[in-house]
């Protein structure tokens, strides 16, 4: 089964840090394209980064520039964001989404989300 | 940036009715488009891309039609399991890659 599950999410406090992970399976995970999806509570989707095949190519929204990285460690299949001076507007749940085709970045697989709380 | 904008926000439909949901480009995006359905403590799931081609197990009733600024989705003869939230999304000219607010799909 093509599977993304994710972890990593849960409380921390403004200016922390929390790393995120997302481990894929059912596929051949270094041939894919992978990115970051947010959905604050009650809100709509916001991308936040992307990261291609072979680590070519990295992008981010400007809402997370500078403060977050992702990265891919394809021997492991799992994809990672690295979440630093987090603040309360970054309380969301976290998707991993993989991109359909390489160039084409609509998701057909998602995860299940891991909720990451920023409060003091 | 592209901005994406969803019409209604709100759509109060009956079983068996059609619901057409509306999605606004601030530019032209081409057929670059795909909308997701979003049912309540559950990931996204695409639905359409390159804004009429069903995703894999997207049921006929659902589909996709427009290019360039402006799309529509239409859901024919509303099951039960349809009253859900759903997205579009531009992918043609990126970073950033976005979203619309969404539609809300609810029982009239």
């Amino acid at each position: 089964e093509v599977q993304l599950v994710e972890s990593g999410g849960g409380l921390v406090q403004p200016g922390g840090s929390l790393r995120l992970s997302c481990v894929a399976s059912g596929f051949t995970f270094s041939s894919y394209e992978m990115n970051w999806v947010r959905q604050a509570p009650g809100k709509g989707l916001e991308w936040l980064s992307y990261i291609s095949s072979s680590v070519i190519a990295r992008y981010y929204a400007d809402s997370v520039k500078g403060r977050f990285t992702i990265s891919r460690d394809d021997a492991k299949n799992s994809l990672y964001l690295q979440m630093n001076s987090l603040r309360a507007e970054d309380t969301a749940v976290y998707y991993c989404a993989r991109s359909m085709i390489r160039g084409v970045e609509r998701f057909d697989i998602w995860g299940q989300g891991t909720m990451v709380t920023v409060s003091s | 940036e592209i901005v994406m904008t969803q019409s209604p926000a709100t759509l109060s439909v009956s079983p068996g009715e059609t619901a057409t949901l509306s999605c606004r480009a601030s530019q032209s995006v081409s057929s670059n488009l795909a909308w997701y359905q979003q049912k309540p403590g559950q990931a996204p799931r695409l639905l359409i891309y390159t804004a009429s081609t069903r995703a894999t197990d997207t049921p006929a009733r659902f589909s996709g039609s427009g290019s360039g600024t402006e799309f529509s989705l239409t859901i024919s003869s509303l099951q039960s399991e349809d009253f859900a939230v759903y997205y579009c999304q531009q992918y043609n000219n990126w970073p950033p890659l976005t979203f619309g607010g969404g539609t809300k799909v609810e029982i009239k």
